[in-house]
């Protein structure tokens, strides 16, 4: 069964700090890795999406995605209280395969 | 407008009455999702939909129907409502490529009494 694990939360980082929140999965041919942040209570938004090998950055958010070990990544610089939300990584096992979310992991930023 | 709406997005029910939940999207997208959402549990497959004739029974199908009118309509349906079945409610949205994110709506959050 495909699945995708979260590491276990929650994580809390002070303001400033950088947050590391990390998403292992089972299907070797997975073919594209997203991360969400979902505020209590409302919808997930899509933050990130990385297909390639290597580090994708955008503003203060960097995907990582290593293929051979099967992890993904989604690190936070310069931590902010607005950023404490739960995050949820999710992949595509094919081409033309649905989403397989984790659970997701809960960020608290202390001011 | 937003992209995904869904009605209602509040909803107190009985236990035993039909509800049925909405869907309808501007995006264009063939694909249609309804995920359920409990605490600590992360998003529940309910039922997919790759295009109008494509329906598909996902992790938690148990207790509900679908039905998907049209392309940019996709309604959730419990037949006979029962307390469990107390969640948020989630619709999503994508294409077929493989970069294709999801777009979720608002979610409609329903208790069942």
């Amino acid at each position: 069964q495909k699945e995708v694990e979260q590491n276990s939360g929650p994580l809390s980082v002070p303001e400033g700090a950088i947050a590391s929140l990390n998403c292992t999965y089972s299907d070797r041919g997975s073919q594209s890795f997203f991360w969400y942040r979902q505020y209590s209570g409302k919808s997930p938004e899509l933050i990130m999406f990385i297909y390639s090998n290597g580090d994708k950055e955008d503003g203060r958010f960097t995907a990582q995605l290593n293929k051979a070990s099967q992890y993904v990544s989604l690190l936070i610089r310069d931590s902010q209280p607005s950023d404490s939300a739960t995050y949820l990584c999710a992949y595509r096992p094919g081409a033309n395969s649905k989403l397989t979310f984790g659970k997701g992991i809960t960020l608290s930023v202390r001011p | 407008d937003a992209d995904v709406t869904q009605t209602p997005r509040n909803r107190i029910t009985k236990t035993g009455k039909r509800i049925m939940l909405e869907c309808s999207q501007t995006k264009g997208h063939d694909r249609m999702y309804w995920y359920r959402q409990d605490p600590g549990l992360g998003l529940q497959l309910i039922y997919y939909s790759f295009d109008v004739k494509d329906i598909n029974k996902g992790e938690i199908s148990d207790g509900y129907s679908v039905s998907r009118q049209a392309q940019a309509k996709f309604s959730l349906s419990l037949e006979s409502a029962i307390p469990n079945q107390t969640a948020l409610y989630f619709c999503a949205t994508s294409d077929g490529d493989r970069d294709s994110s999801y777009t979720f709506g608002s979610g409609t959050r329903l208790t069942v009494v």
